[in-house]
């Protein structure tokens, strides 16, 4: 299976942005980039998904770089409710098992 | 509204004795997933489902069992074989088997060895 890797833990100010990066270098050409958030003691939701154009929707941004080797999770305005462990996973074609990681523990700083 | 719900919240095992986790989805999504997390972990994929009446295994299936005999419906059930059952199970399912679908995730079940 395709890997991704992530630093274990970064901190942010509030309000200012947040640049969540994803290392996935044995990533084929027909997997998707997906990233969930999970709060404690909850179950993860959904952020954002992309195959190789960045993407935006209303939580937040999603960077991928050219050779799609890696990418970037952007929360454009960090507040206290971001804090969140954010997983980077690959969807990965022809097999329907979804793996995850142990993600990015995302500390806000009021 | 729709969602996936799983119960119990919380659940205490006996030593040697088979629990049952429920989890239930009406959002007639096919594939069907159940993961294990431990303290400060990552997700574990323990077994998934892409359609009913069939079933494969993750990467730490032993100790554990499923059956999908409706659509919605995916129990887990940790069995005395699992020697370390303490741990926050997630269900998820996912609409179709297209790669581009997100997960959408339970509350999940604390479950711990008494």
């Amino acid at each position: 299976d395709a890997k991704t890797t992530q630093p274990n833990s970064m901190e942010s100010n509030e309000e200012e942005p947040v640049h969540l990066p994803c290392n996935h270098s044995t990533i084929s050409g027909t997997d998707y980039i997906h990233w969930y958030r999970q709060l404690p003691s909850q179950g993860p939701e959904y952020v954002i998904h992309g195959l190789t154009s960045n993407v935006n929707n209303r939580m937040a941004s999603l960077a991928i770089a050219e050779d799609r080797k890696s990418s970037t999770l952007i929360l454009h305005r960090a507040t206290l409710r971001d804090a969140a462990v954010y997983y980077c996973i690959l969807s990965t074609g022809g097999y329907q098992k979804v793996t995850f990681g142990t993600g990015t523990k995302l500390q806000v700083i009021p | 509204d729709g969602g996936i719900t799983q119960s119990p919240k919380y659940l205490f095992r006996k030593e040697g004795q088979n629990v049952t986790l429920s989890c239930e989805q009406n959002l007639n999504h096919d594939a069907m997933y159940w993961y294990r997390q431990d303290p400060g972990q990552g997700l574990r994929l323990i077994y998934y489902s892409q359609i009913v009446n069939d079933f494969q295994k993750g990467d730490i299936a032993e100790g554990y069992s499923v059956s999908r005999e409706k659509k919605e419906s995916f129990p887990l059930t940790v069995t005395s074989a699992q020697k370390n059952p303490t741990a926050f199970y997630l269900c998820a399912s996912r609409r179709t088997l297209e790669i581009r679908e997100k997960l959408f995730f339970g509350s999940g079940t604390q479950l711990s060895v008494l």
